[in-house]
């Protein structure tokens, strides 16, 4: 079956920097992204990796290794608006995508 | 501004009735979706559609039925056969379905409740 893993929650501390991972097994890969969804609220595009390495963008940064189904999504300089729920999903050999649960962020002062 | 906008934002439902989840988009987008959202889980897909007057099942259908007569209209009803229907409802869209860099643009969600 198809799967993506990511932690359920995690907690940082504001101004620093937290990395939240993705781990998959699907069929086929058409490509990855991290969505960022506040509480009771749509999901926001942050990313789209296709090719293995390290995509910046500002304060956000996202990681793909293709040959380990692994990504991760790379939160610096954290302020409060950061907390959030993190979603991680791969788009697959059929183009359609798979979701993760999510990775609740709680951010504290 | 182009968006997506759902109604109603919150619902409440007795059981054994159909209720009818409302989707627009203004960004000319080929491809539209229903997810539904729980606790502790990813995304289900519900149905889709890429173009006008046609629509697939995704992995969860059973108890929804979906139209699609507008491009930028695609209503969700949530019909009496589905068991467990209370859930928070996020209608999508994007350019179309089977390119790589397919990103989808939400909704703001429809959080239905049955009593």
């Amino acid at each position: 079956g198809q799967n993506i893993d990511q932690p359920t929650e995690m907690t940082a501390t504001e101004g620093a920097i937290v990395q939240i991972n993705c781990t998959y097994q699907t069929s086929g890969f058409n490509g990855l992204f991290w969505y960022q969804q506040h509480a009771g609220e749509a999901p926001t595009f942050l990313s789209y990796n296709v090719l293995d390495g390290l995509e910046e963008k500002g304060r956000f940064s996202s990681f793909l290794s293709r040959s380990k189904g692994y990504s991760y999504l790379l939160l610096k300089e954290l302020q409060m608006k950061d907390s959030a729920s993190y979603l991680c999903a791969v788009l697959d050999s059929n183009y359609q995508l798979i979701w993760g649960a999510g990775t609740k962020l709680i951010i504290k002062p | 501004d182009g968006g997506i906008t759902q109604s109603p934002k919150y619902l409440f439902r007795k059981e054994g009735q159909n209720v009818t989840l409302s989707c627009e988009q203004n960004l000319n987008h080929d491809a539209m979706y229903w997810y539904r959202q729980d606790p502790g889980q990813g995304l289900r897909l519900i149905y889709y559609s890429q173009i006008v007057n046609d629509f697939q099942k995704g992995d969860i259908a059973e108890g929804y039925s979906v139209s699609r007569e507008k491009k930028e209209s695609f209503p969700l009803t949530v019909t009496s056969a589905q068991k467990n229907p209370t859930a928070f409802y996020l209608c999508a869209s994007s350019i179309d379905i089977g390119t790589g860099a397919n990103v989808l643009t939400f909704g703001a969600g429809s959080r239905l409740t049955v009593l």
